[in-house]
């Protein structure tokens, strides 16, 4: 089983700051990587896919890179709408998929 | 638009069973890899089973295989998810959700339903 590891647990940044936000795979997962964010009381949103690519509707501000194991989702304007927690999983070894703890960003 | 909404969830005492389902709507449902993914109070999400295209494959966690049982019914656009067995640490939100392939990400989500396992 492929172990996703987010750090940190909790960010504290401003709006308007930049917020960096990272998971790392126990064993590459190539670019089979994707970003949800979950609001409180939502269902979880995919933000990006393909360790980089915005889903439908996602605003650009939102950019995810790396590959194989180290991946990074940054947001360049925190909004007060961008304030929740962001979860990785990896779906490329599969049964199981596997997510990682959650980041949660607090103002 | 696509739509996915959950239903069958509430309060079950440990041993006993819940059906849950899940109707899809705004897309070629047949199409689709469908999966179910808990959330546990406060907690993390972690995936429970998946279900392919055609219905004929199906996997599951290790926390759940032999008391879960997903299905669909591709002709009523229908998600399934029968647990049997349930236990205090089944307790949580239960979200169905698609994927175009099973090496593809979730790219919709319903909105959850809760389960609560209780005496």
């Amino acid at each position: 089983e492929i172990v996703m590891t987010q750090s940190p647990a909790t960010l504290f940044v401003s709006p308007g700051e930049r917020a960096t936000l990272s998971c790392r795979a126990s064993q590459s997962v190539n670019s089979n990587l994707a970003w949800y964010q979950q609001k409180p009381g939502q269902a979880p949103r995919l933000l990006i896919y393909g360790a980089s690519t915005r889903a439908t509707g996602i605003p650009a501000r939102f950019s995810g890179s790396g590959s194989g194991t180290e991946f990074t989702l940054t947001i360049s304007s925190l909004q007060s709408e961008d304030f929740a927690v962001y979860y990785c999983q990896q779906y490329n070894n599969w049964p199981p998929y596997t997510f990682g703890q959650g980041t949660k960003l607090e103002i | 638009q696509a739509q996915l909404v959950e239903s069958g969830g509430g309060l079950v005492k440990p041993g006993g069973s819940l059906r849950l389902s899940c109707a899809a709507s705004g897309f070629t449902f047949s199409d689709y890899y469908m999966i179910w993914i808990r959330q546990a109070p406060g907690k993390g999400l972690e995936w429970v089973s998946y279900i392919s295209s055609s219905g004929s494959y199906t996997n599951y966690a290790v926390s759940v295989k032999g008391r879960l049982t997903i299905s669909r019914d591709n002709a009523k656009n229908s998600l399934y998810l029968q647990m049997n067995s349930l236990r205090a640490e089944d307790t949580a939100v239960y979200y169905c959700a698609r994927a175009v392939t099973g090496t593809a990400p979730f790219d919709y989500w319903g909105q959850g339903t809760l389960v609560t396992v209780s005496s």
